[in-house]
């Protein structure tokens, strides 16, 4: 079975740009989280997804969004970007639930820079 | 505040020894992960524990429920260890909150 699949892998934006991530689960895994990790504040939670729906959330401003597509696939959406949002995102998988509730599975995480 | 702590913040020691880091936390908990990082960032589950003892090959995971607190152990430790242990706990049905991380370093 796949892993855990981020594209793309590395990104070069500018301030003021937006971008997108995207996020394929392990095949019948139907939550997906999204997380941010900085060498500041570590690693955080930005949002769960489940059956398309939103299900939790963490404390980042609206510039950063998420959506969940049929076949369970995310994506994560920054707008407007500024210097810090320069982290290493990771999306991981699971079949129900979030990171409490069962194994999570990560995804090799997608490099932001912003210049 | 919710919070988690880990300790220490970095560890190297020799192949071969026993390595325990530890996690405490501020208030109840559901329950509790430890995530290994390798260098270039991907993420493995090692445990997830709600309370008592969990054991993988030479990890060993405890919680003690009472005492808000959880070690995780290495035993014959090797440099393939070598990597940053992270707790992960969520605070009732509050977002998830992650430990700093500990990084380890076995020399051969």
């Amino acid at each position: 079975k796949a892993g855990v699949t981020q594209t793309p892998r590395y990104l070069i934006k500018t301030r003021g740009q937006q971008v997108t991530l995207s996020c394929s689960p392990i095949s019948g895994h139907r939550s997906v989280s999204w997380y941010q990790q900085t060498p500041g504040q570590g690693l955080q939670f930005l949002f769960e997804y489940f059956s398309e729906t939103q299900r939790n959330k963490g404390n980042f401003p609206g510039r950063f969004s998420g959506r969940q597509f049929s076949n369970s696939r995310s994506e994560m959406n920054v707008s407007t970007l500024e210097l810090g949002d320069s982290a290493l995102y990771l999306c991981a998988s699971s079949l129900e639930g979030g990171l409490t509730q069962e194994t999570q599975y990560f995804g090799p995480g997608t490099r932001l820079l912003v210049l | 505040k919710n919070e988690v702590e880990q300790s220490p913040q970095n560890l190297t020691a020799q192949e071969g020894e026993f390595i325990t880091i530890n996690c405490s936390y501020s208030v109840g908990i559901s329950a509790l992960h430890w995530l290994q990082q390798h260098p270039g960032g991907g993420i493995v589950s090692l445990f997830m524990l709600s309370s008592g003892k969990k054991k993988h090959g030479r990890l060993i995971a405890t919680i003690n429920i009472q005492e808000k607190h959880s070690s995780l152990h290495i035993t014959a430790s090797h440099p393939r260890d070598s990597a940053v242990y992270i707790c992960a706990v969520r605070f009732g049905n509050e977002k998830l909150t992650f430990g700093t991380g500990t990084r380890l370093t076995i020399i051969p």
